[in-house]
């Protein structure tokens, strides 16, 4: 399994400004994914950030809304730019592990935009 | 258009009672299927998963799932759930072709509420 960790674990902030989340991974992982899961609703796939290349959005999702980086096997950050109220949500971050062919989920973020 | 439904969006039981979180989903290719777990405030675990194989699998809390291909569909099954059950439960599908990747498609989610 791999053990994931996220940091803020919350955060409130102001509209306008940005914020960028961490997630940190206790083992080499090449394929990581950012998920949204607004208010009282299921999971959404921001993007895959696999490492060696750059992030692929989904539909409806742009880097310049939310830039990923991914620097090494271990890590990456999420930047929620420009926030509106619309962008309250947890945003989790979760690794694809080949050998267990499961993905395994952090802890997520908190973000309320006021 | 390959997607996931999860029938019911709230399953209110009482304690000791069985019960049954509904999942179907749409597709022409073959598929993983996922049972994920999430308590109040928490992160998202994995309760049980189909990859091959026997259709029913099993998770160490004694929830149960079955693979059905014919009527595309994996629900949840508990024969006696407990107030430690209480939880947000979401049905996930990773579907097997080379332009998906590893990414999951999740439900809507189910919220289980057990009551004494």
């Amino acid at each position: 399994s791999a053990v994931i960790s996220q940091k803020p674990s919350r955060d409130i902030c102001q509209r306008g400004t940005s914020l960028t989340i961490q997630c940190q991974v206790d083992s080499q992982v090449t394929m990581m994914f950012w998920y949204r899961q607004q208010p009282g609703q299921s999971l959404t796939l921001i993007a895959t950030a696999n490492q060696g290349s750059e992030a692929t959005y989904e539909s409806g999702f742009v880097i310049d809304k939310f830039p990923i980086s991914r620097p090494n096997l271990t890590f990456s950050t999420l930047t929620v730019s420009n926030m509106s109220p619309e962008d309250s949500s947890i945003y989790l971050c979760s690794v694809g592990l080949l050998l267990y062919n499961e993905q395994f989920f952090g802890p997520g973020t908190r973000l309320t935009v006021l | 258009a390959q997607s996931v439904t999860q029938l019911d969006s709230q399953v209110p039981v009482f304690e000791e009672a069985p019960v049954e979180l509904r999942c179907n989903y749409s597709s022409s290719v073959s598929v993983y299927l996922f049972w994920y777990v999430q308590y109040p405030n928490q992160g998202l675990q994995l309760l049980l998963k189909y990859l091959s194989g026997s259709t029913l699998v099993e998770s160490i809390n004694g929830f149960e799932a079955e693979f059905n291909k014919s009527q595309t569909s994996f629900h949840l099954r508990k024969p006696s759930v407990h107030i430690s059950d209480t939880a947000e439960y979401f049905c996930a599908v990773r579907f097997r072709k080379e332009t998906s990747g590893s990414r999951l498609t999740f439900g809507e989610g189910t919220q289980l509420t057990v009551n004494p």
